[in-house]
């Protein structure tokens, strides 16, 4: 079983806050994903890392920045939340690339 | 790029039956991966059975199997003697190790999967 951690599992912000997503597991795994998700909908991947010190943008376009100072932890803020900002965002890591991913619980995000 | 397409939206079945949930892909790599995940209504994704491009065997995990396809680039999802708590969202997804640009899961829409008493 696979050990990755977000919180917080629930936010709801108003309009204008700087918001920070946690992420973190303890599998030593080099590879992290976040992944945005709007409800009933596919994911698409947000940011990505190799690494410490590593971050990508992925597919889909987001004005969330992410970080990875240490191995096992991989936040994702959000400097100036926005309504259009709702959303599920999911945190994953794996071994190397296109190895199993293994998914935390999810943050659901409201910006009202 | 790659590409998942899940036809079925949603799907009711009976308790005990099998049910066999469908993926088609589409890619230009020679090597990759294919996975499915189950997501329940609270949101986290659950990893249930993975297929390499490579692979001659179709994946097996408990009830769960793959039915992979390669000609017909197709990997359905058998869930064999469903039970009430598979009912969930169902996601296929596939992996390219070719190396550069982004290395994550590509996802089909989803089939929502409700299991009747």
């Amino acid at each position: 079983e696979a050990d990755i951690y977000q919180t917080p599992r629930y936010l709801v912000i108003g309009t204008g806050k700087k918001i920070t997503l946690e992420c973190s597991q303890t599998m030593g795994h080099d590879k992290m994903y976040w992944y945005q998700q709007d409800p009933g909908m596919e994911l698409h991947l947000i940011h990505y890392s190799y690494g410490v010190n590593s971050t990508e943008k992925g597919d889909l376009s987001s004005e969330s920045t992410v970080s990875r100072i240490r191995t096992e932890h991989f936040p994702l803020t959000l400097e100036s939340a926005r309504p259009s900002h709702t959303s599920q965002y999911l945190c994953a890591s794996s071994v190397k690339a296109g190895d199993t991913q293994y998914f935390g619980p999810g943050t659901r995000l409201t910006v009202l | 790029a790659q590409k998942i397409t899940q036809t079925q939206p949603g799907m009711f079945v009976q308790e005990k039956e099998a049910v066999t949930l469908d993926c088609t892909y589409d890619t230009s790599d020679q090597s990759y991966g294919l996975f499915w995940y189950k997501q329940p209504s609270s949101g986290e994704m659950i990893f249930l059975i993975y297929q390499g491009s490579y692979d001659e065997q179709n994946a097996t995990e408990g009830r769960y199997s793959l039915n992979f396809q390669k000609a017909r680039k197709s990997a359905n999802l058998v869930i064999s003697a469903s039970q009430l708590g598979d009912s969930a969202m169902y996601f296929c997804a596939m992996s390219a190790y070719s190396g550069g640009g982004a290395d994550g899961l590509t996802f089909g829409k989803g089939t929502h999967l409700i299991i009747q008493p």
